[in-house]
């Protein structure tokens, strides 16, 4: 089955402890992405990466960091997260990054950093 | 600056009625649209997009959308809509740096 899974689902942790989210996808998808949710404001992408060791920041990448080492994975990082980056996050791959094909997203991760 | 708007945060429909849910866009260049669904504890799923020809475009689950340039929409609708649509959408669009744009979202409640 084509998926795009996300790992952990939930977490809940401290301000400034270092957390990874992982992404990974099966569809040999060039493009991944990731995006976080909060209410009002709809989804804001953090980096993307349109190949492998090619990445880039979206809207929102302070306090994020990610990689691409290879095509299915695209962790984030979370290397001091705050309470401010509590979210629900999403990861999303899609065949090239020519933005004319849909996106697959995977199920969320809900972060709480207290 | 480009952008998407979906001027309404909720709609509430009658089951059995016809729905619409607004976007309208702002991007340089001819744009590629999208809608996507959420559904509780799930992540977007893609319902249908308008790239090049025919302005009305159908989708999953009965839903279609129409592009109009000159207003510069890409309204959701859908001629009787279901209790099962109630969830979560979502317009996107390309914008010239080939990033996408995703609008706040609108709730649709539908109405047994």
């Amino acid at each position: 089955e084509a998926q795009v899974t996300q790992n952990p689902r939930y977490l809940i942790t401290v301000t400034g402890k270092k957390l990874t989210v992982t992404c990974s996808q099966n569809m040999n998808h060039e493009y991944m992405s990731w995006y976080r949710q909060d209410p009002g404001l709809g989804l804001r992408q953090i980096y993307y990466s349109m190949n492998v060791e090619v990445t880039d920041k979206g809207d929102v990448p302070e306090g994020y960091k990610v990689s691409r080492k290879e095509k299915r994975n695209f962790p984030l990082i979370l290397e001091s997260p705050s309470p401010n980056q509590t979210s629900l996050y999403f990861c999303a791959s899609s065949l090239t990054g020519l933005g004319n094909q849909p996106q697959h997203f995977g199920d969320g991760t809900r972060l709480s950093i207290l | 600056a480009q952008s998407v708007a979906q001027p309404e945060d909720q709609v509430n429909v009658a089951e059995g009625n016809p729905l619409t849910v607004k976007c309208t866009y702002s991007v340089s260049g001819n744009p590629y649209l999208f809608w996507y669904v959420q559904y509780p504890n799930r992540g977007l799923q893609f319902l249908l997009k308008y790239i090049t020809g025919d302005n009305l475009v159908k989708g999953s689950y009965g839903f279609e959308a129409e592009f109009n340039k000159s207003q510069t929409s890409f309204h959701l609708k859908k001629p009787s809509a279901l209790v099962s649509d109630s969830a979560l959408y979502f317009c996107a669009v390309r914008a010239l740096d080939d990033k996408i744009i995703f609008g706040k979202g609108t709730r649709l409640h539908i109405l047994p």
